[in-house]
């Protein structure tokens, strides 16, 4: 079956390290989406793609980085310059055609220790 | 440009009792819509989804929606509460922004069911 397939579901980082989240789909979407979420405050959109070798900022871009250079994949690096990175990580993916809605992985709850 | 309200971030209800969760929407071009369902350290899940024609919208699990254009509103309703319905619920309205599918999420409703 086609789907999002995120890894790993649980991420511990220590201070000063950067961490990459992966993000895979085979689901052929041209887009593919990151968002964080903390209690009570609802989906933020990190960083998003459109198309290979192209992704713009979204609302929180500041200390994480990504790359696409495949279609199917779209990982996310936390920085050492996110002072606050504990929270769980969504990665999505779409059509270009707003009728279909997104398509969400299961996650990565990442920790600070 | 596109927005979603969710009213009441806490909604509990009794098992059995009927599920209304509010959202309203407000949108410049016609609005596609959504309800995602999203359970504890999991990724949301799409309930159900208007684009056009029927305005009530069956989805999963027994929930359903209605589109009502002159209210600007999508709320989801469900007859009978089960405690497996015990989740957050994201409403959702799409649009475009710098030619990209853009989904804009309500801050969700989180639903408790008790017994």
């Amino acid at each position: 079956d086609g789907g999002i397939t995120q890894s790993p579901k649980y991420l511990f980082r220590k201070e000063g390290q950067n961490v990459t989240l992966s993000c895979e789909q085979n689901l052929n979407h041209d887009a593919m989406y990151w968002y964080r979420q903390d209690p009570g405050q609802g989906l933020r959109l990190i960083y998003y793609s459109q198309i290979v070798n192209d992704f713009q900022k979204g609302d929180i871009a500041e200390g994480y980085s990504v790359s696409r250079e495949k279609k199917e994949s779209f990982p996310l690096t936390v920085t050492s310059a996110q002072k606050n990175p504990t929270a769980f990580y969504l990665c999505a993916s779409s059509t270009t055609d707003r009728v279909d809605g997104y398509t969400f992985g299961s996650g990565t709850r990442l920790t600070v220790v | 440009a596109q927005s979603v309200t969710q009213l009441g971030s806490h909604v509990s209800v009794s098992e059995g009792a009927l599920v209304l969760l509010r959202c309203n929407y407000s949108s410049s071009v016609p609005p596609y819509l959504f309800w995602y369902v999203q359970y504890p350290n999991q990724g949301l899940q799409l309930l159900l989804k208007y684009t056009t024609g029927a305005t009530l919208v069956k989805g999963i699990n027994g929930f359903e929606a209605e589109f009502k254009k002159s209210e600007t509103s999508f709320h989801l309703t469900k007859p009978s509460a089960h405690m497996s319905d015990a989740a957050e619920y994201f409403c959702a309205v799409s649009g475009f922004s710098g030619g990209y599918n853009k989904l804009i999420f309500g801050a969700g409703t989180r639903l408790a069911v008790h017994p």
